[in-house]
């Protein structure tokens, strides 16, 4: 069964940033785009960023460009969100996810919460 | 930006009735359109992509439908467990975007 697990959050002070990790295994990691989510408490789901299966293409939301990239090292089955600049609005839980079918989402780690706050 | 409209927001019915959730796109979208299953504390589940197509393990009793702008999942008969929140997504345009949501609650 296809694994994601997310790590990397906590919380941190505006204006700060933080990193995100998620590692992939079971699959064949380098053969899949990847995608970052997020869930502001008791709100509904935000696409963040999606990059493609050989680090080629990245996108962004417009929420996060300019502050946030997303990585991938396939030596290492591992996916990244470098966040930076982080704001209040970027609290949520966030999702690393397997892209399947040109940009739906197949499977989806267990969610890291990042909270925002000074 | 894409913007999905799901209606109604909350859907209150009994275990064994039949649910009819709907998704509306901005634009058209073809039929570039999935449903997640999202569970209190659960990561989302795919359930449906390219609009009709049942994702790997899910059972026939949910299905969906449409094409361009207007699009419908339906569960057949409620189980316990498909009481839970469901987002539509598109893939047509970037950025991804999802709806807002729908609560199906037990009535």
């Amino acid at each position: 069964q296809v694994q994601l697990v997310a790590s990397g959050g906590g919380v941190v002070q505006p204006g700060r940033s933080l990193r995100l990790s998620c590692a992939a295994s079971r699959f064949t990691f380098s053969n899949h785009g990847m995608h970052w989510v997020r869930q502001a408490p008791g709100k509904g789901l935000e696409w963040v960023a999606v990059i493609y299966y050989d680090g080629s293409n990245q996108y962004y939301a417009d929420s996060v460009k300019g502050r946030f990239t997303i990585s991938r090292d396939n030596s290492k089955n591992t996916l990244y969100l470098q966040m930076n600049s982080l704001r209040a609005e970027d609290t949520a839980v966030y999702y690393c996810a397997r892209d399947i079918k040109s940009h739906y989402l197949d499977y989806w780690g267990q969610g890291i919460r990042v909270t925002v706050s000074s | 930006e894409i913007v999905l409209t799901q209606s109604p927001a909350t859907l209150s019915l009994s275990p064994g009735e039949r649910a009819t959730l709907s998704c509306r796109a901005s634009q058209s979208i073809s039929s570039y359109l999935a449903w997640y299953q999202q569970r209190p504390g659960q990561a989302p589940r795919l359930l449906i992509y390219d609009a009709s197509n049942r994702a790997t393990g899910i059972p026939a009793r949910f299905s969906g439908s449409g094409s361009g702008t207007d699009f419908t999942l339906t569960i057949s008969s409620l189980e316990p467990e498909d009481f839970a929140v469901y987002y539509c997504q598109q893939r047509s345009n970037w950025p991804l975007t999802f709806g807002g949501g729908t609560k199906v609650e037990i009535k």
